[in-house]
């Protein structure tokens, strides 16, 4: 299958600040998305995009399919952004998930 | 729509008991999906369906795990007997089908405690 790995595992934020988090995968696909696994648990769609870029509000996301990665920008970051961003990318029918991004933003 | 829908969403239950996790999908989606989220493995695919048909069981860790989908509106997924290392929280997620590109959608999920 497909390997998708994110990067950093980890990252510490005090509010207000910026970030950019990293997914890199192994193998041409035509399905990428990013989620945001709050405290509580919930899955959150962030963006869905296969290639170029998006924006919503703080968020934006660009996608190199040519060169096999993903970007997701978190700009003027908030306690509420904290937990696990997912990058996840679609073969066919199946979707590969990465490790995920543990944010943590401090007020 | 009201989005996927799982239920129950936590359940407690003692060691060799059958568990029922229930799923209803996205009206108009035609692919789910059934993964599991553990702290060691993190997200874990265990069987998608399409169009009601199991496609790939692969994921599936052992024949103590069954998944059905008698119509397109409803989904199981059932553990008998179940054992303390099925704790976890399972998802559901429902998307359009086949090779088309469309985004897919998780329930709120349901945490298994195996005691």
């Amino acid at each position: 299958g497909i390997q998708v790995e994110q990067s950093p595992p980890d990252l510490i934020l005090q509010e207000g600040a910026n970030s950019t988090l990293r997914c890199n995968f192994s193998d041409s696909v035509n399905n990428l998305q990013w989620f945001h696994q709050n405290p509580w648990g919930q899955l959150i769609n962030l963006f869905y995009i296969p290639s170029g870029t998006k924006q919503n509000g703080r968020l934006s996301a660009t996608t190199v399919a040519t060169e096999r990665y993903s970007l997701l920008y978190i700009s003027s970051s908030q306690t509420t952004d904290s937990g696990v961003y997912f990058c996840a990318v679609k073969d066919f029918n199946k979707f590969y998930f990465g490790s995920g991004t543990k944010l943590n933003v401090k007020p | 729509d009201a989005g996927v829908i799982q239920s129950p969403r936590h359940e407690v239950t003692e060691m060799g008991q059958e568990v029922t996790l229930r799923c209803k999908p996205i009206s108009g989606h035609n692919s789910l999906f059934w993964y599991r989220q553990t702290m060691m493995r993190g997200l874990e695919l265990l069987i998608y369906f399409n169009n009601n048909v199991p496609i790939d069981d692969s994921g599936m860790p052992e024949d103590r795990f069954s998944a059905k989908m008698p119509n397109a509106s409803f989904s199981t997924l059932k553990i008998q007997p179940s054992e303390p290392r099925d704790s976890a929280v399972y998802f559901c997620a429902s998307s359009g089908g086949g090779n088309s590109n469309t985004e897919a959608f998780f329930g709120q999920g349901t945490r298994l405690t195996v005691v």
